[in-house]
């Protein structure tokens, strides 16, 4: 079991470039989430996907947040255009089953927007 | 707003005593509560877990404890090692939610030898 993946593991861009993130769940796992991490708001949902349905994305900040699934095994984040306060860590993660079961985690990207 | 808090961003505990990590929760509909542990540049890691049916798990060295009426959870490492310092999270989810967690800002533990 390799676990979640995630590339680019590190993100450099200037403001108003557009960024894409993309993530590669465990096999056979179902929900995808995609989180993002600050200081001050911790670890935030901003989208999930169940079956490769997104199901709430309330949590995506701003329009110029968008996520698709296009099958069980891919998904990506984007962000067009970037601003410096978008620079965070985002993190993706999988779980299995109909019932509530733990997230896991990939190793995140840290994205930093100049 | 936040649902669940993590109102200690750091704490400090000597190498073989106790650490108390807390958590409180506004939502009285979160059925299941989760601990995760983040070491720097990786992804959080499940720990443990407890659901709103027990006040009490343990697994090893670590012990989950519930208080429903007070929306409080805590999380006891004993004997604190130097290898569990770290960023802990609490998260919590509702029952019918699709497993859709909300966690806190994390505290972090230092172990010190």
């Amino acid at each position: 079991d390799a676990g979640v993946i995630q590339s680019p593991r590190h993100e450099v861009t200037e403001m108003g470039q557009e960024v894409t993130l993309r993530c590669k769940p465990i096999s056979g796992h179902n929900s995808l989430f995609w989180y993002r991490q600050t200081m001050m708001r911790g670890l935030e949902l901003l989208i999930y996907f169940n079956n490769n349905v997104p199901i709430d994305d309330s949590g995506m900040p701003e329009d110029r947040f968008s996520a698709k699934m296009p099958n069980a095994s891919f998904s990506t984040l984007k962000i067009q255009p970037s601003e410096p306060r978008d620079s965070a860590v985002y993190f993706c993660a999988s779980s299995s089953g109909t019932g509530v079961s733990p997230l896991h985690f990939g190793n995140g990207t840290r994205l930093t927007v100049t | 707003d936040q649902q669940v808090k993590q109102n200690s961003p750091s704490l400090s505990v000597q190498e073989g005593r106790i650490s108390i990590l807390n958590c409180d929760y506004t939502n009285s509909m979160f059925d299941y509560f989760l601990w995760y542990k983040k070491y720097p540049a990786e992804g959080p890691t499940f720990l443990i877990s407890i659901s709103s049916i027990k006040d009490k798990n343990e697994d090893g060295r670590f012990t989950v404890f519930l208080n429903k009426s007070a929306k409080h959870l805590s999380l006891h490492i004993v004997p604190s090692q130097p290898g569990d310092s770290a960023v802990y999270f609490c998260a919590a989810s509702a029952r019918g939610s699709g497993n859709q967690f909300y966690f806190g800002t994390g505290t972090s533990l230092t172990v010190i030898p």
